[in-house]
């Protein structure tokens, strides 16, 4: 069975520029998560969506935007690019809403590098 | 809020020594709690939690963490470490607010475990 996928793996963009992430979750699971991994902060959560609808977001700007597609398939958008925002990118997915049950562990994908000049 | 604190960014130890990576949390409702595994240029992998039960929870490869409420502690342990284990190491929780609708799962800001022979 195939773990959660990103693409691509590395972007190096311009500042000012906008990158796109692409993130699919593993089959059957609804629930996706976005968490950006910069050098010496850990892992901050950015988004969640679950059936199609953002449920929760993180202290970001709203320059940080994303979306679900109906086959649960995730976009993240980082428009106006900074060069605070060179990361790791890291999308993760889940049967339901959190990991609060047995069955709705979150699995991660490898990221996708942001590198920002 | 929820926070996690991993009191040690790095842990150096010897092959088949033991070793115990700390992390704290605060929370003022119940918490579930997580270890993380992220080898080198790769994503993170779910090595145990505790939902409910025994405070005692065995993980992958060898690891184990014991959940103790008193002292809001979620340490990670592992009696002989390989040089395999060479990780950074993420202490995660996760709490319910009202609905389901503010979940989030918290990181600590990650323990670097180097296992030298």
């Amino acid at each position: 069975e195939a773990g959660v996928t990103q693409s691509p793996t590395h972007l190096i963009k311009t500042r000012g520029q906008q990158a796109t992430l692409r993130c699919s979750p593993i089959s059957g699971h609804t629930s996706v998560y976005w968490y950006q991994q910069a050098l010496g902060l850990g892992l901050q959560f950015l988004l969640w969506y679950d059936e199609g609808e953002e449920r929760n977001r993180g202290n970001f700007p709203p320059r940080f935007s994303g979306r679900q597609f109906p086959n649960y398939s995730s976009e993240l958008n980082v428009n106006a690019l900074e060069l605070e925002d060179s990361a790791l990118y890291l999308c993760a997915s889940s049967i339901g809403q959190g990991p609060h049950t047995s069955g709705n562990t979150i699995y991660f994908g490898e990221g996708s590098w942001l590198t920002v000049v | 809020a929820q926070s996690v604190t991993q009191l040690d960014s790095q842990v150096p130890v010897f092959e088949e020594a033991p070793v115990e990576l700390r992390c704290n949390y605060s929370s003022s409702v119940s918490v579930y709690l997580f270890w993380y595994v992220q080898y080198p240029n790769q994503g993170l992998q779910l090595l145990l939690k505790y939902l409910s039960g025994s405070t005692l929870v065995k993980g992958i490869n060898g690891f184990e963490a014991e959940f103790n409420k008193s002292q809001t502690s979620f340490h990670l342990r592992k009696p002989s470490v390989h040089i395999s284990d060479t990780a950074e190491y993420f202490c995660a929780v996760t709490t319910w607010g009202s609905g389901g609708s503010n979940y989030k799962l918290t990181f600590g800001k990650g323990t670097l475990l180097t296992v030298n022979p």
